[in-house]
């Protein structure tokens, strides 16, 4: 069993829609819940994280942590075509120094 | 400021041939990461180098894949033989030492197809 879950899509939405991006986990000890975004033959970019439970807001991007359920999500308000790209969620049980745990990546398509 | 640079973008080899792939990361980065991505799986760690030291190499997949970080600055990551089964997309990642390691920043990747 993967320590992370998350659904591979492909997650198609018109412009302006709002996405709900989301990944379980197994592995209570995770602290630190990372979202991030990857576009095709790039590398990963850091979107958002957060520590422990709770949510956090950055413009558009909202990212909640539920660690009674193991569950997070990423929300994208207005969505944008330039959004369309997969989606990372990472996590780590350290502090400072992280090996960081990902999900498999959820694509998603934004269509003018 | 630069960002994380890997070497090369592509490589295709054969299976039993030797394959060097070089990281450079943010200038001042202490911390050094090396990822893989093999075709419909997620990303890997493989190994987290701090400064010159390796801090944690649990993610080596066997003794074919030797990183090294020469004087704490670029890391090379060398595989010998190479195996069909070590194709994927291998990403370095780099943070700063303020013990908040989470912010890794990613490179754009090496592209390794073993034939």
């Amino acid at each position: 069993q993967k320590e992370v879950e998350q659904d591979p899509g492909p997650l198609s939405v018109p412009e302006g829609a709002i996405v709900s991006l989301n990944c379980t986990y197994s592995n209570s000890a995770f602290q630190y819940f990372m979202w991030y975004r990857q576009y095709s033959r790039k590398g990963p970019e850091l979107l958002m994280y957060t520590y422990s439970s709770g949510n956090k807001e950055d413009g558009r991007f909202t990212a909640q942590v539920d660690k009674s359920s193991k569950y997070i999500s990423l929300f994208i308000r207005d969505s944008q075509p330039s959004d369309s790209a997969t989606y990372l969620c990472a996590m780590s049980a350290n502090t400072g120094f992280q090996k960081l745990v990902f999900g498999t990546g959820t694509r998603l398509l934004v269509s003018p | 400021e630069a960002g994380v640079t890997q070497f090369p973008s592509h490589s295709v080899i054969e299976k039993g041939q030797t394959v060097t792939l070089r990281c450079d990361p943010i200038s001042g980065h202490d911390n050094l990461y090396w990822y893989r991505r093999v075709m419909g799986k997620e990303i890997k760690f493989l190994l987290h180098f701090v400064k010159e030291s390796k801090q944690d190499e649990s993610g080596m997949p066997n003794n074919r894949f030797l990183a090294e970080r020469t004087g704490g600055t670029y890391s090379t990551l060398k595989v010998q033989p190479a195996e069909l089964e070590d194709s994927g997309v291998y990403f370095c990642a780099s943070s700063p030492y303020d013990g908040f390691g989470e912010t890794q920043y990613f490179g754009p990747g090496t592209r390794l197809l073993v034939l």
